[in-house]
C-alpha cells in the first residue's frame, strides 16, 4: 500500500509562473488536506478536500490559489503567478474515512521562486 | 482558540540517554492527539496516535502519555540512537474531527550525538 504521493518533490519557478503541485492520497483515502510550511516555521492548514467538492479553503489564500480533487486523477494546488513569498514546502496529507483522525503526510513539494 | 506548544524547542543529548519531550494544549477539547517525526527536508511520520479516551500509547521505544484535564501530552523515547534526531511535532484536531482544523505545535528539533 503506497504512501500519500507527491510530486513534483522539487519545483523552481521565476516570477509570475505558474506552479502546479500534485497529490495522490493513500488507497482508501478520500479525505486530503494541503499544509503550508515556511522555512522555520510550523505547519498552516491551507485546503481541506473530497472528491469533487472543497470541504473547507478557509486557510488558502484568495487570490492565485486554487485546488481541486477530480473524480479521477490525484488533487492538484495550483498557484498562478507565483511571487517569492510563495517559496515553500507544501506538504498533503490524507486520512481514512473511518473515525480514527490519523493522518498520513506525503514526502513535501519544495517550491523556490526565483 | 487552540495553542499548541512544546517544549523545549531544541534538546540536544548523547546517545543512550532516555529523553521527554513535552506538548501542551490550552483546550481540552481534543479528538486525538498525533505525534510526528520530520527529518530534514522530509515530510511528516506518524509515530503515535492517541485516542481522546485512551492516555497513552507505545510502540517499540517510544511511549506517549496524554492527560487532557491538565492539557498535556509527552513523549518519552527510551534508549536514544542518533536516527532518533528529528524535529518531534504534536497535532491536535478539535472534538469535532476533521483535520482542517488540526493545531500543529511547532516542535521539538531534537539532536542525539554519538
Amino acid at each position: 500500500n503506497a504512501g500519500v504521493m507527491q510530486n513534483p518533490r522539487h519545483l523552481v519557478r521565476r516570477r509570475g509562473q505558474e506552479a502546479r503541485l500534485r497529490c495522490s492520497p493513500m488507497k482508501g483515502h478520500s479525505h486530503v488536506y494541503w499544509y503550508r510550511q515556511l522555512p522555520e516555521e510550523g505547519l498552516k492548514f491551507m485546503v481541506y478536500l473530497q472528491k469533487e467538492n472543497i470541504i473547507d479553503e478557509s486557510g488558502m489564500p484568495k487570490e492565485r490559489f486554487s485546488a481541486e480533487f477530480p473524480k479521477e486523477g490525484p488533487s492538484i494546488l495550483r498557484i498562478q503567478q507565483v511571487v517569492r513569498g510563495d517559496s515553500a514546502a507544501y506538504f498533503c496529507a490524507s486520512s481514512p474515512p473511518d473515525r480514527t483522525g490519523e493522518l498520513f503526510f506525503g514526502e513535501g513539494s519544495r517550491l523556490t521562486v526565483l | 482558540k487552540q495553542e499548541v506548544t512544546q517544549i523545549p524547542a531544541a534538546l540536544s543529548v548523547p546517545e543512550g540517554e532516555n529523553l521527554v519531550l513535552n506538548c501542551s494544549f490550552t483546550d481540552s477539547a481534543i479528538y486525538n492527539l498525533q505525534w510526528f517525526r520530520q527529518d530534514p527536508g522530509k515530510g511528516l511520520t506518524s509515530l503515535l496516535l492517541i485516542q481522546s479516551s485512551q492516555r497513552e500509547q507505545t510502540s517499540g521505544r517510544l511511549n506517549a502519555s496524554l492527560d487532557k484535564s491538565s492539557g498535556r501530552s509527552t513523549l518519552y523515547i527510551a534508549a536514544s540512537q542518533p536516527g532518533d534526531s528529528a524535529t518531534y511535532l504534536c497535532a491536535l484536531p478539535p472534538d469535532s474531527g476533521g483535520y482542517q482544523k488540526v493545531t500543529f505545535g511547532t516542535g521539538t528539533k531534537l539532536q542525539v550525538i554519538p
